[in-house]
């Protein structure tokens, strides 16, 4: 079965410059979910996105924005890199609300 | 206080024996809750949900939800060496979803 993609699934950058993640829901889902996760930390919620249009914020930095387009992927932009982004964002989706997330194998930034 | 609290252990058990993972939550309009585990580099792996009072099981795990008390538990019976992760709680509360720190369980051989 179709799962979640993330790419890219490394990605190294230097401090302010800007990076790109991007994420493929499972066909016929119809929200995406963004969570970072540092070492040793719980998953925290940036965003969501029902049926295209922002559906929730969390935790997530204003120099950070995100989006969905028409074919139901959504892409992260991050700006402005600090050292603290370094993580694991993973992608998620559901089908519906529900709380039943499917994530993606997720994508390690490192900031030098 | 955070949300959701988890023991974050390490906790062993022996290899049969049974997990048990605890957990609880502060926003009472929470109104159902998961279980996702968690293998050390991967992503989150949702094993069970659970939406009213009660018991629900699974194959070797159960969930327990007590909302009067804000307590959700897992167990995990007949543990396998292969059940060692980190278990994350999680409680969905409005539209968000809320992570608990997670419990990090070792299963000895």
């Amino acid at each position: 079965a179709a799962g979640v993609i993330q790419s890219p699934r490394h990605l190294i950058k230097e401090k302010r410059e800007t990076a790109t993640l991007k994420c493929y829901p499972i066909p016929r889902h119809d929200t995406v979910y963004w969570y970072q996760q540092g070492p040793g930390q719980d998953p925290q919620f940036l965003i969501s996105f029902y049926e295209k249009m922002q559906s929730d914020k969390g935790s997530i930095p204003d120099r950070f924005s995100a989006q969905q387009f028409s074919d139901y992927h959504s892409e992260l932009n991050m700006s402005s890199l600090e050292l603290g982004d370094s993580a694991l964002y993973f992608c998620a989706s559901s089908l519906g609300n529900t709380g039943e997330l499917f994530f993606g194998e997720g994508s390690r930034l490192t900031v030098l | 206080q955070k949300e959701v609290e988890q023991n974050s252990g390490p906790l062993s058990v022996p290899e049969g024996a049974i997990a048990s993972l605890n957990c609880t939550y502060s926003d009472r309009g929470s109104q159902s809750f998961f279980w996702y585990r968690q293998y050390s580099g991967k992503s989150p792996e949702l094993i069970m949900s659970i939406y009213s009072n009660g018991d629900k099981e699974d194959g070797r795990f159960t969930a327990q939800l007590n909302k009067a008390s804000q307590y959700v538990s897992l167990l995990i019976r007949d543990s396998q060496p292969s059940d060692s992760a980190t278990y994350l709680c999680a409680a969905r509360a409005r539209r968000q979803l809320t992570f608990g720190s997670g419990t990090q369980l070792t299963v000895l051989p």
